[in-house]
């Protein structure tokens, strides 16, 4: 049982270059979420989703995509990099809303320095 | 006034000392609250979890929530260097709720 698996671990990237963080959980977890965390801040969420097809924004997602086209997969696209974008990326799940208590697992996180 | 305030530290104590983490909240509407460990290059870990004002023990883990004072609390008692993370307060508003409020962090360090 893996978890919640993250890829990439590290990544650099130029500015205005785009990539794609990969996520993907096998727990048949509905909920699906992408953090952002600054040193020194604590964890801001950019987009969540409460099942397949169905996607909205958190509190910071400008500069950010997802899409779910699967209960397993919920992948986090960059488009047109920034030094502001630089931070670790955590995605994470859970059985159902966090608000009844439900854990959040978290993935090992992904470092990303935009340069 | 940020939503969540938590001091960030760092804290160092000896192995074997009882550690006070808080964090304060402002909006009332908060009723879940949860300790997140951190292990460095780690993603977060749930601790414990609590909604009403009281205690909750796990172990050495004592979490202590007063709702009237939004003041939040873990207490780890027989400290390990073990426990050496950065712990992380998360507040939700309620049942229907997605969304976490994370309070900044507390970087503990626990000496041998």
């Amino acid at each position: 049982n893996a978890g919640v698996t993250q890829t990439p671990k590290f990544r650099i990237l130029k500015i205005g270059q785009s990539m794609t963080l990969q996520c993907t959980q096998d727990m048949n977890h509905n909920y699906m979420y992408w953090y952002r965390q600054d040193p020194g801040m604590g964890l801001k969420l950019i987009y969540y989703s409460v099942g397949a097809g169905i996607t909205d924004k958190g509190e910071v997602p400008n500069g950010y995509n997802v899409s779910r086209s699967t209960t397993e997969d919920f992948p986090l696209r960059l488009e047109l990099a920034a030094p502001s974008q630089t931070s670790v990326y955590f995605c994470a799940s859970s059985y159902s809303r966090t608000g009844t208590g439900n854990t959040i697992y978290f993935g090992e996180g992904s470092w990303l320095t935009v340069v | 006034q940020k939503e969540v305030e938590q001091d960030p530290g760092p804290l160092s104590v000896p192995e074997g000392a009882i550690v006070s983490l808080n964090c304060t909240y402002s909006n009332s509407a908060f009723q879940y609250f949860m300790w997140y460990r951190q292990y460095s290059r780690k993603g977060p870990e749930l601790l414990m979890y609590t909604y009403s004002s009281g205690n909750k023990e796990d172990g050495r883990f004592t979490a202590q929530v007063d709702k009237s004072s939004k003041y939040i609390s873990l207490f780890i008692r027989d400290s390990q260097p073990s426990d050496s993370a950065t712990y992380l307060c998360a507040i939700t508003s309620g049942a229907g709720s997605y969304q976490l409020t994370f309070g900044k962090g507390t970087k503990l360090s626990v000496i041998p």
